[in-house]
């Protein structure tokens, strides 16, 4: 299985800056999703992230203000654009690996806007 | 609109005992479902896949069914410890978008001694 290291873990930010959020995984992979938990709610897809193309984004989410990177097949950066208080949340990467519709999952990033 | 529906209410059982996890779904004709552990300040971990054509699934202590008639799945942990203590979600195929999942709010299952 796979093994997804996310940056940072925790992070207070003020409001109208811009955080970017990073996912390593230690072996290469096609696919990586970035999804929010909001506090007592389910996951929620933001995007899929695939090599070597740009980003699909799920209805509610759009690129210029969650950007996000795909340089190779084992790194990833979500980015939090002009952030409000209302993006309070924790961010979660993960991976499927194999096509075996398994999901792998970082840490998270919990991230609170003042 | 796709809805996934796990009981919002914390399940408390005693050590020893079978815990029983509900998920349902609405507007979906899923080609799989899925089970993850989920524990504070941590991510998502797979415990259990289910196809459509797959009646029940077992792992150790654990046993998932799938009723595509009753668009349900029920998820057991027989036996349960303290240490099942996290929350469990549900989680289907979404159909936009390849590999990725749509989740369950979770159901929270605290085992006392």
């Amino acid at each position: 299985s796979a093994v997804i290291s996310q940056k940072p873990s925790r992070d207070i930010c003020q409001r109208g800056t811009s955080l970017t959020i990073q996912c390593q995984v230690d072996s290469q992979v096609t696919m990586m999703f970035w999804y929010r938990q909001q506090p007592g709610q389910s996951l929620t897809l933001i995007a899929t992230a695939n090599q070597g193309s740009e980003a699909t984004y799920e209805s509610g989410f759009v690129i210029d203000k969650f950007p996000i990177s795909r340089p190779n097949l084992t790194f990833s950066t979500l980015t939090v654009s002009n952030m409000s208080p209302e993006d309070s949340s924790i961010y979660l990467c993960s991976v499927e690996q194999g096509h075996k519709n398994i999901q792998y999952f970082g840490a998270g990033t919990r991230l609170s806007v003042l | 609109s796709q809805k996934i529906e796990q009981n919002s209410e914390a399940l408390n059982i005693q050590e020893g005992k079978t815990a029983t996890l509900t998920c349902n779904y609405t507007n979906y004709s899923p080609a799989y479902l899925q089970w993850y552990r989920q524990d504070p300040g941590r991510g998502p971990v797979f415990l259990l896949l289910i196809r459509e054509n797959e009646k029940e699934k077992r792992k150790e202590r654990l046993k998932v069914t799938f009723d595509t008639t009753l668009k349900q799945s029920l998820f057991h942990i027989t036996a349960s410890q303290p240490a099942d203590s996290a929350t469990y979600l549900c989680a289907l195929d979404n159909s936009n978008s390849g590999y990725a999942l749509n989740f369950g709010k979770g159901t929270s299952l605290l085992v006392t001694p």
